[in-house]
């Protein structure tokens, strides 16, 4: 099956600095992908759809300039929590649609972010 | 918000009885997908069933749509220890520069006891 790996899985880091969390599609093209951000217990609140070649489109409420997000290659996403803050510690999670079956997102494993 | 709603929010059953979870939303959807998440793990894909089906089986599952009353059930039969874990449901929206996004829903923690 699809494969999307996500890197690092755990990362703890001091307020102000940047982080940034990488998506792979390991055995697919990933023509999309997708970050969410979910809190404990909470659903997935969908950030951002990243396009492969294109900028980002953020949805109502997610700062752009604050998550940067970048889909250099049909394969990779990255998403860089600039300045980071406590608020922003969550578990950050990516998904990734093939080309060849656009219904269906895979998901990675996610990332837990904490920021102290 | 087109997000989902899934009812219960917990559900605790013993080993072998089924477990049925219901999902709810306000706006049409092309397809509406349920996910299973595991405790800090990432969401594993189950089942999709797409605006013109009633009803899809995979496995031990089986999930219904009902789209006059805009609501989604899964059901896990014959349920496993195995199964503990938090369910999904998610609305797709296929029009325009909202292709492919999904909309989760705040999902339902099934504890399954042996």
């Amino acid at each position: 099956g699809a494969v999307v790996s996500q890197h690092p899985s755990r990362v703890i880091c001091k307020s102000g600095t940047s982080v940034k969390i990488e998506c792979r599609s390991l055995d697919f093209q990933a023509t999309t992908m997708f970050w969410y951000r979910q809190f404990p217990k909470k659903s997935l609140m969908l950030m951002a759809t990243s396009n492969e070649g294109s900028k980002a489109t953020y949805e109502q409420g997610v700062e752009k300039d604050k998550f940067l997000i970048n889909h250099a290659s049909l394969t990779l996403s990255t998403l860089t929590v600039t300045s980071a803050h406590p608020e922003d510690s969550s578990f950050y999670i990516c998904s990734a649609r093939s080309s060849l079956s656009e219904e269906t997102q895979y998901f990675g494993p996610g990332t837990r972010l904490l920021v102290l | 918000s087109q997000q989902g709603e899934e009812d219960p929010q917990a559900l605790s059953i013993q080993e072998g009885e089924n477990a049925t979870m219901n999902c709810s939303y306000k706006t049409s959807i092309n397809n509406l997908q349920w996910y299973r998440q595991n405790s800090g793990r990432g969401l594993v894909h189950l089942i999709l069933i797409r605006s013109n089906e009633r009803e899809k089986h995979s496995g031990r599952l089986r999930v219904t749509l009902d789209t006059s009353k805009k609501s989604s059930s899964l059901l896990i039969t014959a349920s496993r220890a195995a199964d503990t874990a938090s369910y999904f449901c998610a609305t797709a929206i296929d029009r325009g520069s909202t292709l492919g996004r999904l909309y989760f829903g705040r999902g339902t923690q099934l504890t399954v006891w042996p």
